[in-house]
């Protein structure tokens, strides 16, 4: 089952903050987050464990709250390096077999 | 450098007309996996492999095969491109295996079958 992401769209002025959604139906065993600039490959941002793990890079952060089986990513004073398209991957068990959402595009303005 | 490479960046093709897209990691990956990428839908997982021979359907598999003879290499082989399979691909790798560890992703190889 494919994870629901939202919104779908944001637009944002430099400084910013943001909040990106995502939300699955099944119960998780890790959420992942990453980031893609246009016309370039998925960058691995941040991984949550079930538990509370969590364990990534750069000034990004995220929860992940296991009841609801949801994640959320906070982006605060936003670059415009954020600029993207951001997905969520959600893992059902230890398998390595991650579910993306459909994305959601980030804009940051000057 | 730690990475993924996929090979063509960009093909070209007609229908019917068998093809082979390279996926080669140099980080002694485990877990490697394909997706296919189209507007409004994300990524979408095609096949993905475990280890060494072991491969398994994601889930858009039809019209797809693959192939795990190599640690370091899972090539993505269409033996009948139809049009609709036209889209932009990536291969990834994680170390699944020690751990939870983020995917490290191909730089794409965008397909179009006319």
């Amino acid at each position: 089952q494919q994870p629901v992401q939202s919104p779908q769209a944001v637009i944002l002025r430099e400084g910013e903050d943001a909040v990106i959604n995502c939300s699955s139906s099944k119960a998780l065993y890790s959420v992942h987050w990453y980031r893609q600039k246009h016309g370039e490959a998925p960058v691995f941002l941040m991984i949550l464990l079930k538990g509370g793990e969590q364990k990534g890079h750069e000034k990004i952060s995220a929860s992940f709250n296991e009841k609801k089986q949801q994640s959320s990513l906070y982006l605060t004073a936003s670059q415009l390096s954020y600029s993207g398209t951001y997905f969520c991957g959600t893992e059902i068990g230890n398998t390595g077999k991650l579910i993306f959402g459909q994305g959601t595009t980030l804009q940051v303005k000057p | 450098e730690a990475q993924v490479t996929q090979n063509p960046r960009y093909l070209i093709t007609v229908t019917g007309k068998k093809l082979t897209v390279t996926c080669s990691q140099n980080m002694n990956h485990e877990y490697m996996s394909w997706y296919r990428q189209d507007p409004g839908l994300g990524l979408r997982q095609i096949y993905y492999s475990m280890n060494v021979e072991v491969t398994d359907k994601g889930d858009v598999p039809e019209g797809y095969k693959v192939s795990r003879k190599e640690k370091r290499n899972f090539p993505l082989i269409l033996e009948s491109p139809s049009p609709n399979q036209t889209s932009l691909y990536f291969c990834a790798s994680s170390p699944w295996d020690r751990g939870p560890y983020g995917y490290t992703f191909g730089s794409g190889t965008r397909l179009t079958v006319v």
